[in-house]
C-alpha cells in the first residue's frame, strides 16, 4: 500500500520561500508521476504540479508557474515542491498526491493520497 | 481551461438512499473523470477513474458514468461513513481542474 508523507510546512511571510517535501513508500516510485494538490481553507482542491517518472518533465497551474518548482529524487523516494514569491492566496493544506502510472492517462489518475501539510503566509 | 461544474453544491440525504451528483465539462474530456471522496480534516480519497472504473478496495456501492461532457457519481445506498464532500476532476488536459464539490449531509 502506497504511503506518502509531506513534511515542510508552516507560517512565511509574504514574498518569503518555503520547501515542501513528500517521502514515499510502498510502491515503485520511478514508475509513478507525483503531483501536489492544495486546498484554502474552506475551499475546494486546486492542482498545483505535477511531475514525470524521469523528472524531467514539469507541469504547473497558472497561479503559480515561474514561482514554484516541482522536482524529484528517485533514488531517495521524495517529491519536493520549492515555493518562492509566497503570496497570502498560497495559503493552504498540500496535499502530495500519487498517480497510478507514468504515461498518458496513468499519469494524471492520482491513486493515492498524504494527508497534507499547511502552508501559511501572513505577516 | 475545462471548467469543471458539479451540482448540487449540497444535499441532504437519509442512510439508505440513492445519491446521484453531476459533474459537467466545459468542453470534451475523453472520460479521463475522477471522483474523489473527502472528510473534514482528512485527505482526499480516491474513488473512480476513467469515468466508470473503481480505484482497488473502494466498495461497489459506488458507480460512475457519463460521456463526452456530462458525468455522474452514483452511491447505491447512504451509509453513515458516506457523508462527505466529493470532487469531481478532469485529467484530460492541462491544467488539471476540479469541480467545486458536493457536500452531502445528514437529513
Amino acid at each position: 500500500e502506497a504511503q506518502l508523507l509531506e513534511s515542510g510546512g508552516g507560517l512565511v511571510q509574504p514574498g518569503g520561500s518555503l520547501r515542501l517535501s513528500c517521502a514515499a513508500s510502498g510502491f515503485i516510485f520511478d514508475r509513478s508521476a507525483m503531483a501536489w494538490v492544495r486546498q484554502a481553507p474552506g475551499k475546494g482542491l486546486e492542482w498545483v504540479s505535477l511531475v514525470l517518472p524521469g523528472g524531467g518533465d514539469t507541469f504547473y497551474a497558472d497561479s503559480v508557474k515561474g514561482r514554484f518548482a516541482i522536482s524529484r529524487d528517485n533514488s531517495k523516494g521524495t517529491v519536493s515542491l520549492q515555493m518562492n514569491s509566497l503570496r497570502a492566496e498560497d495559503t493552504a493544506v498540500y496535499y502530495c498526491a500519487k498517480a497510478s502510472g507514468g504515461t498518458f492517462p496513468q499519469s494524471r489518475n492520482f491513486d493515492s493520497w498524504g494527508q497534507g501539510t499547511l502552508v501559511t503566509v501572513s505577516s | 481551461d475545462i471548467q469543471m461544474t458539479q451540482s448540487p453544491s449540497s444535499l441532504s440525504a437519509s442512510v439508505g438512499d440513492r445519491v446521484t451528483i453531476t459533474c459537467r465539462a466545459s468542453q470534451g474530456i475523453n472520460n479521463h473523470l475522477a471522483w474523489f471522496q473527502q472528510k473534514p480534516g482528512k485527505a482526499p480519497k480516491s474513488l473512480i477513474y476513467g469515468t466508470s472504473s473503481l480505484q482497488s478496495g473502494v466498495p461497489s456501492k459506488f458507480s460512475g458514468s457519463g460521456s463526452g461532457t456530462e458525468f455522474t457519481l452514483t452511491i447505491s445506498s447512504l451509509q453513515p461513513e458516506d457523508f462527505a464532500t466529493y470532487y469531481c476532476q478532469q485529467y484530460d488536459t492541462f491544467p488539471l481542474t476540479f469541480g467545486g464539490g458536493t457536500k452531502v449531509e445528514v437529513k
